[in-house]
């Protein structure tokens, strides 16, 4: 079946824009996590939704960075007025009994 | 707070040689454990995981990791590698949020 899928794949954004990365989960995955991946790193935690309730986001950096999942299904991971060290790898995850699958990520350059 | 270390940043083994990966964690219950593989441009897939029962898991592709308590550790290992294995190799412990290693870049020479 279909995997966790990711768009874009591929942002550049100039420092200042709002950018705005998608996330479609493996369909009927009640769990959706967001990380983040620098250069040379480990992905680290962000925000975990379980359908539409925002359940913890205290990995998110800033006010700047905002997540949502409306309907319990596809997700959006929103970064206001970007900064230089916003540029890293977004990666989604959604879970299935404690396994989490992965989607390719974005990766975000800003400039 | 939970924490994995992998000591090891790179790695780099003959082709056909065994391998082993280390991982080290802090968790204050019973750990649930995972070891992912990134291929470059690629997301993460799971190799497998450590939720109770059998201390010594199988996953895919010919890797194994077992669970020592006592040394708070969760090698992976793999009898013989091949050059399809060259990729990163990341630990990862944790009940819903995930938190992980900064990785093993495993290189395989001919």
């Amino acid at each position: 079946g279909a995997g966790v899928s990711q768009s874009p794949r591929y942002k550049v954004a100039k420092r200042g824009q709002d950018v705005a990365l998608r996330c479609d989960p493996i369909s009927g995955h009640v769990s959706l996590f967001w990380y983040q991946q620098a250069l040379g790193q480990g992905p680290e935690f962000l925000t975990y939704f379980q359908n539409e309730a925002q359940l913890d986001k205290s990995g998110l950096p800033s006010d700047r960075f905002f997540a949502e999942r409306p309907e319990g299904s596809v997700s959006t991971l929103k970064i206001q007025r970007t900064q230089q060290e916003d540029s890293a790898v977004y990666l989604c995850a959604s879970s299935r009994l404690g396994e989490q699958y992965f989607g390719p990520g974005t990766r975000l350059t800003v400039t | 707070a939970q924490s994995v270390t992998q000591p090891d940043i790179h790695i780099t083994v003959s082709e056909g040689a065994s391998l082993e990966l280390r991982c080290n964690y802090s968790y204050g219950a019973t750990p649930y454990l995972f070891w992912y593989v990134q291929s470059p441009g690629q997301g993460l897939q799971l190799l497998l995981k450590y939720f109770s029962g059998d201390t010594l898991v199988q996953g895919i592709k010919g890797f194994e990791a077992e669970f020592k308590r006592s040394q708070s550790s969760f090698n992976l290992r793999k009898p013989s590698v091949h050059w399809s294995d060259a990729a990163e190799y990341f630990c990862a412990v944790g009940n819903e949020k995930l938190t992980f290693g900064t990785g093993t870049r495993l290189t395989i020479i001919p």
